[in-house]
């Protein structure tokens, strides 16, 4: 079955440092998302992404939908401490309505 | 303007039993979806209702099934329950023609005792 390999599973930065994670898929998909997940609560979507090659930013977030439409990546400039979360990339085709997930990126920002 | 709402937060059942979810998309949003996110699994997708409608299932067995009303809310059915049906279950609605766009509730933590 289709399946996303998101990385790092993990990371531990310093505040105000940049971030950057990324997922690849074996399938093609027509649209990327990333959503993010505090303890106890539900994805939060963040950044949507539609074409092959665009570039999309909200706030200090950026993402890219990449050329081959199997990957994708998110930064996150400047951290600050509510950045703390798990970032989830997740891969969608609208003729299904599904999307896949990706396993998740635990996010810790130390002051 | 109201997000998706799920009911109840949390859950507990025994094993055997059934359990009912409910979720209410936001409006406007006719497509309603349906996650299981178990401890160290992630999020799978289980279902996908369209105006009343079952547009596609996950691979999950027959028990787990559920319904969309005319208002567009949903319910999530689970029968049989087993112990490794304990998770997060979450609900996510999109507009039609967004429909990988989806906004999630903050989930129902089911606990199959």
């Amino acid at each position: 079955g289709q399946q996303l390999n998101q990385s790092p599973q993990s990371m531990f930065i310093q505040e105000g440092e940049d971030v950057s994670m990324n997922c690849t898929s074996s399938s093609i998909f027509n649209t990327w998302l990333w959503y993010k997940q505090d303890p106890g609560e539900g994805p939060v979507l963040l950044i949507a992404l539609y074409k092959a090659g665009e570039l999309t930013s909200n706030g200090r977030l950026t993402a890219q939908f990449g050329t081959t439409r199997k990957d994708s990546f998110l930064n996150i400039s400047a951290s600050i401490p509510s950045d703390v979360g798990i970032y989830f990339c997740a891969g969608g085709s609208s003729n299904t309505g599904k999307l896949i997930f990706g396993q998740g990126t635990t996010l810790q920002v130390k002051p | 303007e109201a997000g998706v709402t799920q009911s109840p937060t949390h859950l507990i059942k025994t094993r055997g039993q059934q359990a009912t979810l409910r979720c209410s998309p936001i409006s406007g949003h006719t497509s309603v979806y349906w996650y299981q996110q178990a401890l160290g699994l992630g999020l799978q997708f289980l279902l996908w209702y369209d105006e009343g409608e079952e547009r596609n299932r996950g691979n999950f067995p027959p028990r787990f099934s559920g319904r969309q009303f005319p208002n567009y809310s949903s319910e999530l059915n689970v029968n049989a329950l087993e112990l490794e049906d304990s998770a997060l279950y979450l609900c996510a609605s999109s507009h039609r023609t967004m429909n990988t766009e989806a906004f999630f509730g903050q989930g129902t933590r089911l606990t199959v005792v």
